[in-house]
């Protein structure tokens, strides 16, 4: 079974710059969230979208920050434009959500640096 | 919201000896503890769970507790190898979000 499909892996830009990133969750998981991951610390969640819902998007800086989520599989995440501090690493999750457990599974991340 | 303290920040042991990573969450409505491993440079691996019903569990050398009264739950890595070194997270799930602890750095030394 395939994981969670991230890409692009890297990515560099320059502030100001817009930059989007991909999503392809596990196979039948209903829950897709979105996290980003400073250097040394744990991941901080930004979206949760259940089936093509956001449930959960208090934390998204949405004045430049947004996210979909199309036929409730594939999701892109956007900034626009990006800042110094957006510098991190994005992190995509699934899980099947079933009786309010929620075992997410991680995508490999993409390594965002703005110069 | 929820917050989750995890302790200590970095850890060093000997190889073969245990490992002890403790947490403690806030909201009491949290019945979801998973643990992530992080090695540097790769997506954080769900390594082990534990539901609020529950207070142990054990799969192989490793295992973690939960005491819900005080709030905190531990992750115990028994006779640990050089490739137990990682990040280790602790995460509360308190209605399908999860709140992650900052951290342990742990390293095995042979």
């Amino acid at each position: 079974e395939a994981g969670v499909v991230q890409s692009p892996r890297y990515k560099i830009i320059e502030k100001k710059q817009p930059v989007a990133f991909w999503c392809n969750p596990i196979s039948g998981h209903n829950t897709l969230y979105w996290y980003r991951q400073n250097l040394g610390q744990g991941p901080e969640l930004l979206i949760r979208y259940e089936n093509e819902e956001a449930v959960d998007d208090s934390q998204l800086p949405k004045d430049r920050f947004s996210a979909e989520r199309l036929k409730g599989v594939d999701s892109t995440l956007k900034i626009q434009p990006a800042e110094l501090g957006d510098s991190a690493v994005y992190l995509c999750a699934s899980s099947l959500s079933l009786a309010g457990f929620h075992e997410q599974y991680f995508g490999p991340g993409t390594r965002l640096t703005v110069t | 919201g929820e917050n989750v303290e995890q302790h200590p920040s970095t850890l060093s042991v000997q190889e073969g000896d245990s490992a002890v990573i403790k947490c403690t969450y806030s909201d009491s409505a949290s019945n979801y503890f998973p643990w992530y491993k992080q090695e540097l440079g790769k997506r954080p691996q769900l390594i082990i769970d534990i539901r609020s019903n529950v207070g142990e569990k054990k799969d192989q050398r490793i295992a973690v507790t939960l005491n819900k009264t005080a709030k905190h739950f531990s992750l115990h890595i028994t006779e640990t190898q050089p490739e137990d070194s990682a990040v280790y997270f602790c995460a509360a799930d308190s209605w399908g979000k999860l709140q992650f602890g900052a951290g342990t750095q742990v390293v095995v030394t042979p």
